[in-house]
């Protein structure tokens, strides 16, 4: 088992609606969680953070987090076809991030 | 505040040749990690220093070292090149008591 998995995608979800990514981890004593954007050819973006259970906003996107059932959530509102991206979950432990191989996500005019 | 710089942006190296990356983190931040990105593997942590010393590492063989400088930039060096090594090498800085990590624009090496 990985040690930060998230479904690959791609996931597709028209213009305006939500889009919703998930990732899960492994490691019961993880405190910090992240979400990355990354376009192609770019390098990651940090866009969202989130330490405490429950959920946290900033602009369009949320975090949510449940550490009792170890999973981390990013909702995107109002889906743009710029948030057409690769999304990373990213657990840190011990001064490094440990990653999930990403999701696709592709927003449809 | 600028951001996390890395130079060169692109690498063409030979196989067994060695080569030196260097980042610069956003004025203020201790923390450099460096990070390997390729379509296989994805993203795997190389090392972390902060204030000099490296305080994390991880599983990659010998031929991949670092180190900080007084100033925080970082370089990170890689002896006797490998196909294999073809990659898309990622900095990123943090700043102190602070877990969030800001990524450079990457230097993308190609070995042939």
């Amino acid at each position: 088992q990985k040690e930060v998995e998230q479904n690959s995608g791609p996931l597709s979800v028209p213009e305006g609606a939500i889009a919703s990514l998930n990732c899960t981890y492994s490691d019961r004593g993880s405190q910090s969680f992240f979400w990355y954007r990354q376009y192609s050819g770019k390098s990651p973006e940090l866009i969202m953070f989130i330490y405490s259970n429950g959920d946290k906003e900033d602009g369009r996107f949320t975090a949510q987090l449940n550490k009792a059932s170890q999973y981390v959530s990013l909702l995107i509102r109002d889906s743009q076809p710029s948030d057409s991206a690769t999304y990373l979950c990213a657990v840190n432990r011990n001064y490094q991030l440990i990653w999930g191989a990403g999701t696709k996500l592709i927003i449809k005019p | 505040k600028a951001g996390v710089t890395q130079t060169p942006r692109y690498l063409i190296k030979t196989r067994g040749q060695q080569v030196t990356l260097s980042c610069s983190p956003i004025s203020g931040h201790r923390s450099v990690s460096w990070y390997q990105q390729t379509p296989g593997q994805g993203l795997q942590f190389l090392f972390e220093y902060f204030s000099e010393t490296q305080r994390n590492k991880g599983n990659f063989p010998g031929r991949f070292s670092g180190r900080q400088f007084s100033n925080s930039r970082s370089e990170m060096n890689v002896s006797t090149l490998e196909l294999g090594d073809s990659a898309l090498y990622l900095c990123a800085s943090s700043g102190q008591g602070s877990d969030e990590q800001y990524f450079g624009p990457g230097t993308r090496l190609t070995v042939t």
